[in-house]
């Protein structure tokens, strides 16, 4: 079974460009996440999705950040303008499940904003 | 508090048990997880354990679970090289959310 996949795996931008992020679960996954992991912390959730709504965005930054589930399968995430401290690696994630079970991660994208 | 919390640092002779501690904060998390991250890569999925356990085995891990206390820890035996690496535990809280820990890195020396 293929794993959750990401691209671009690494990107460089400069403070107030743009940059946009894709995810692709597991098939057959409900939900999908996007985490943001700065250097030395945790995971921090930005939004769940569920099929294609929003289950939870309340720790997303929606002056700049969005995201897009259409047709509950591939998302993307994007930020706009950059800022120096959204330098992280953004992981996405997804389970099989709604409610409760394991999230399965994705390799990442690890963006520097300069 | 409102963080999950780990220690940062763990370091274990190659052959010896490592035990990595970590403290949640919600009592009705239903799920507590360990996740592995080696350098450059995503998490991956460890082991979990039901709220309604205090010990779940697989393999050379262990986790054991003190629900009044809050606290779960992962017990790898016979500790290998190839076991360096962040270890993260996890809470889920609503709607299935995760509340991670800062990680605590396992060096594992020869």
């Amino acid at each position: 079974e293929a794993g959750v996949a990401q691209s671009p795996r690494y990107k460089i931008i400069e403070k107030r460009q743009s940059v946009a992020f894709w995810c692709n679960p597991i098939s057959g996954h409900a939900t999908l996440y996007w985490y943001q992991q700065i250097l030395g912390q945790g995971p921090k959730l930005l939004i769940q999705f569920q099929n294609n709504g929003v289950v939870d965005d309340s720790q997303l930054p929606k002056d700049r950040f969005s995201a897009e589930r259409l047709k509950g399968v591939d998302s993307t995430l994007k930020i706009q303008p950059a800022k120096l401290e959204d330098s992280a690696v953004y992981l996405c994630a997804s389970s099989p499940g709604t409610s409760g079970g394991a999230q399965y991660f994705g390799p990442g994208t690890r963006l520097t904003v300069l | 508090g409102e963080d999950v919390e780990q220690s940062l640092f763990l370091s274990v002779r190659e052959g010896d048990s490592s035990v990595i501690n970590c403290t949640y904060t919600d009592s009705s998390s239903t799920y507590l997880y360990w996740y592995k991250q080696e350098p450059g890569a995503g998490l991956q999925l460890l082991t979990y354990i039901f709220s309604n356990m205090d010990m779940k085995q697989d393999q050379r891990l262990t986790v054991l679970l003190n629900k009044k206390d809050k606290h779960l820890s992962l017990r790898i035996a016979d500790t290998q090289t190839g076991d360096s690496a962040i270890y993260f535990c996890a809470e889920s809280i609503r709607n299935n959310d995760m509340r991670f820990g800062a990680g605590t890195r396992l060096t594992v020396k020869p």
